[in-house]
C-alpha cells in the first residue's frame, strides 16, 4: 500500500522554464510534507517542507503547493537550471506516528541546457 | 559541520553470507535512522533510534537483520544471512530531538549491496 505517490517517474524540462513535481498521498493523518533531492550516489538531501496548516511556502527557486482538499502537492522550480537535474522525492510525516517519513518513488528530472 | 558517514561505501556478498553497516551520525544528533532504498523506490525506513533505544523497527526483518546503536552515537547495521532481495542501498539518517517543530533528517552517502 504507497501512502505517498509520485506518478511520474521521470520528467525533462528546458533551462530557464518551469519544473512542476506532482505528488498525491493517501493518508489524512499527513501533516508534514517535505522534498529531498538526490543526486547519484550520495544521499538524499533536504529541499524544502510545509506543514499542513499552510497552503503554500516558498524559498527562492522552490516553491511547494499543499491542496489538502485534493492530498495533492507539488513541487515548483522556476527558473530550471541544469544542477537542478536529480531524482526528486516527496515525504511525509505524522506527529501521531512519531514523524515516521514515508518516501514516495521518486521523480528524475533532467534539466535541458 | 562534517555530515553523517558511513562505510563501506559498496559491498558485494554472496547470498547466505553476512554483512555489516557502519554509520557515525553528526555529532549531537540523538535520532539515528537506517533505510533500504531498492532501485526505482524511496527510502523505506527500517529502524530508528533515540540515543540508544529503538523507537520503532516494525519494518526490520528481524530474522535476519539486526542493528544496535552503543552509547547513543555509532551503530552498525547486520544482515545475516543476505538474500537476493537484500540488494539494495542501506541509507544512515540523523537528526536533533525535535521540540518544537518537526525535524529535518540529514542523509550519509549510502552503503550499495550487491547480493549474488
Amino acid at each position: 500500500d504507497q501512502q505517498v505517490k509520485q506518478n511520474s517517474p521521470s520528467l525533462s524540462v528546458q533551462e530557464g522554464r518551469i519544473s512542476i513535481l506532482n505528488c498525491d498521498y493517501t493518508n489524512s493523518m499527513f501533516d508534514y510534507f517535505l522534498w529531498y533531492k538526490k543526486y547519484p550516489a550520495e544521499g538524499p538531501t533536504f529541499l524544502i517542507s510545509i506543514s499542513s496548516i499552510k497552503d503554500k511556502n516558498e524559498d527562492g527557486r522552490f516553491t511547494v503547493f499543499l491542496n489538502k482538499s485534493a492530498k495533492h502537492l507539488s513541487l515548483h522550480i522556476v527558473p530550471s537550471q541544469p544542477g537542478d537535474s536529480a531524482v526528486y522525492f516527496c515525504a511525509a510525516s505524522a506527529r501521531t506516528s512519531y514523524d515516521k517519513v514515508i518516501f514516495g518513488p521518486g521523480t528524475s528530472l533532467s534539466v535541458i541546457p | 559541520e562534517a555530515g553523517v558517514a558511513q562505510s563501506p561505501r559498496y559491498k558485494i556478498i554472496e547470498k547466505r553470507q553476512s554483512v555489516a553497516f557502519w554509520c557515525n551520525p553528526i555529532s549531537g544528533h540523538a535520532t539515528l535512522y537506517w533505510y533500504q532504498q531498492i532501485l526505482g523506490q524511496g527510502p523505506k525506513l527500517l529502524i530508528q533510534f533515540q540515543n540508544n533505544g529503538v523507537v520503532d523497527d516494525s519494518q526490520l526483518p528481524k530474522d535476519r537483520f539486526s542493528a544496535e546503536r552503543l552509547k547513543g552515537v555509532d551503530s552498525t547495521l547486520k544482515i545475516q544471512p543476505a538474500k537476493l532481495e537484500d540488494s539494495a542501498v542501506y541509507l544512515c539518517a540523523s537528526s536533533l530531538d525535535r521540540v518544537q517543530g518537526r525535524v529535518t533528517q540529514y542523509f550519509g552517502p549510502g552503503t550499495r549491496l550487491l547480493v549474488l
